[in-house]
């Protein structure tokens, strides 16, 4: 069964901070791994998507990677801003429909 | 930028009856999912729907649950006797094929009393 976790929990960086969020599967057989971005009570912002093919993916200061193998993925956020503070979740999808989702960390910037 | 709805953003019942939860998918998608995030936990998988049928269904979609394209833009989730545990946070996502980034919508929190 797949487990998938993220490390750390929580973050609290001052801005202008380069971060890295890592994300964990337990099973390598993926199709694809997707980082959200959530604020509080509110929906998910999809921000990267990867296929299990590529190494990695970039949207302006985010850059995600994607180890396969190693079943590990991290996104690197540079330059952090106040505005970046959310919970970011990753989700891999296997072969089915779903995405299954970690737990996230929190992230906080501050000025 | 197209984006999925919802409606409404927040719902109140009663234990026991009945709830309808809303949502409008991008237009040119193909594929619609239901997840769920209980307050503090994981966001869960609930259902998806391609071709006007269920495509893929979790545990926890029991006989409670159901879902429907009544038109072809609308696509509705449906609890049939709520329960306090059904208190949560419901996302409809939508994407072109199963491949694709899947995008949310931002949720209706429901709450059983």
């Amino acid at each position: 069964k797949q487990e998938v976790t993220q490390i750390p929990a929580a973050l609290s960086v001052p801005e202008g901070e380069n971060l890295v969020l890592n994300c964990s599967f337990t099973d390598s057989a993926i199709y694809n791994l997707q980082w959200f971005r959530q604020d509080p009570g509110k929906g998910l912002t999809s921000l990267l998507l990867i296929q299990s093919s590529q190494r990695e993916q970039t949207s302006g200061r985010l850059n995600a990677s994607l180890d396969k193998s190693s079943g590990r993925s991290t996104l690197y956020i540079a330059a952090s801003q106040p505005g970046d503070s959310a919970t970011y979740l990753c989700a891999v999808r296997q072969d089915t429909d779903k995405l299954i989702f970690g737990t996230g960390t929190r992230l906080q910037v501050f000025p | 930028e197209p984006e999925v709805t919802q409606t409404p953003s927040h719902q109140v019942t009663q234990m026991g009856q009945e709830v309808i939860l809303r949502c409008v998918p991008i237009s040119n998608h193909l594929y619609f999912y239901w997840y769920r995030q209980i307050l503090g936990q994981k966001v869960e998988f609930l259902v998806s729907f391609y071709n006007n049928e269920i495509s893929e269904k979790s545990e926890i979609f029991d006989d409670q649950f159901s879902v429907e394209r009544p038109d072809g833009s609308n696509f509705t989730l449906k609890i049939r006797s709520t329960k306090l545990e059904d208190s949560a946070m419901y996302f409809c996502a939508s994407s072109t094929g199963l491949t694709d980034t899947q995008y949310f919508g931002p949720g209706t929190r429901l709450t059983v009393l």
